[in-house]
Order: structure tokens, then sequence, then C-alpha cells
């Protein structure tokens, strides 16, 4: 199994920019979940989903940020428009039924200058 | 609510020294209990977890004993290598809650040779 694969591993970017991150869960797993990672704040929960239905939301920081799961294979994270402040890496994981171990993708890196 | 606490890094130790990472947890329910690994650049893998009270989870020469007395979950290891280095996380879930993972501050590991 390939794991969770997000792209682009790096992205920079100039404030007010959409940015888009892309998560392809481990196939067969039912829930995906989305963090951000930042040295002041550690690891979030922004929102996850439970057969491509979205479950929790409450840690997304502010509307800029949007996240869609339109099948069972790919989600979605954006940020429309993306500011300094954004600046982390992103992480996706996935989790298979009622198995706690959730598997994480290798992030992605966003810089927003 | 539910939280984690871990000793605050970082943490650095010579090859072959013994490790131990403290973690204590609150929690209202019954919790799994949990240590992932960051190596750098990656995501976070799961490294050993523990499911009730006495519970020791082992991996890779690290241990974790489940203690409900003390809320603790310290991580051990008696010999440490260089490549050991990395983040290493405590979590906790509370079983059978749609509450997902609860992760501590993470703890930064450096194994010098």
């Amino acid at each position: 199994d390939a794991g969770v694969i997000q792209s682009p591993r790096h992205e920079v970017t100039e404030m007010g920019q959409e940015v888009t991150l892309r998560c392809k869960p481990i196939s067969g797993h039912n829930s995906l979940f989305w963090y951000r990672q930042t040295m002041m704040r550690g690891l979030e929960l922004l929102i996850y989903f439970n057969n491509n239905v979205p479950i929790d939301d409450s840690g997304m920081p502010e509307d800029r940020f949007s996240a869609k799961m339109p099948n069972a294979s790919f989600s979605t994270l954006k940020i429309q428009p993306s500011e300094p402040r954004d600046s982390a890496v992103y992480f996706c994981a996935s989790r298979g039924g009622l198995g706690e171990t959730q598997y994480f993708g290798p992030g992605t890196r966003l810089l927003v200058l | 609510g539910d939280s984690v606490t871990q000793m605050e890094g970082p943490v650095t130790l010579s090859e072959e020294a013994c490790l131990t990472i403290n973690c204590t947890y609150t929690a209202t329910g019954y919790p799994s209990l949990f240590w992932y690994v960051q190596y750098p650049g990656e995501g976070l893998q799961l490294l050993l977890k523990a499911t009730k009270a006495d519970d020791k989870g082992s991996n890779k020469g690290f241990e974790a004993t489940y203690r409900k007395e003390t809320t603790s979950f310290h991580l051990e290891k008696g010999s440490v290598q260089v490549s050991d280095s990395a983040v290493y996380f405590c979590a906790l879930k509370i079983d059978g809650s749609a509450r997902q993972l609860t992760f501590g501050s993470g703890t930064q590991l450096t194994v010098l040779p």
C-alpha cells in the first residue's frame, strides 16, 4: 500500500493567493483528518470526515479555510485568501473502520510570503 | 475535557543512554493511549499503544505501560540510537467516543553519536 499521499509536498505562495492542498487516503479507509502543525501551536486537528461527510470542523480557524471530500479517495483543503500566519505543515491522515490508528501522510509544507 | 501533558523538550542524549519521556493524561472516560513518532521531514507514525490499564505497549525497543493509578504512559528505551532522533507525541482516545485523538505537544529528542 502506498500510504496516505499528499500533494504538493512544498508550496510557496504570496499573501492573498488561493492555496489548495490535496490528499489521497489509504484505500478502504473511511475516516480522513486534516491537521496543521506549527512551532507555536503544535499539532491541531482542523477537520475530519467520516464516509466523506464532514463530522467536526470546529478546528477550522476561520472562513478562509474550507475542506471537501467529494469521494472516498480524495480530499482537498483550500485556503482563500492565504495569509502569512497560515504558514505551517499541513498533514492529512486516514483511519479504517473502528480502529483507532491514524496513518499520516508526509505533509505539505506551506509558506505564505 | 481530555488532555495530554508531555515532558517539555528538547531532550538531548548520547547514544546508548537511557530515555524516559513523561506523559500524563486527564480523561473523562476510558482512554486508549498511544505514542506517535515523527522523524524529520515526515508525518507521524504510530510507535506503540495500550488499550487498558496495566497493558504494556512495545515496539523498536521502546516501551510504555498504561498506569491508571497515576494516569501516566511514560515512554522508555534502555539504549537510544542516533536514528531515534525525532519528535515523540503522546495521545489518547476515549473508547466508544466519536471524539478523535487528543495529542500532547510533542517532545523533541536528539541523540548524539
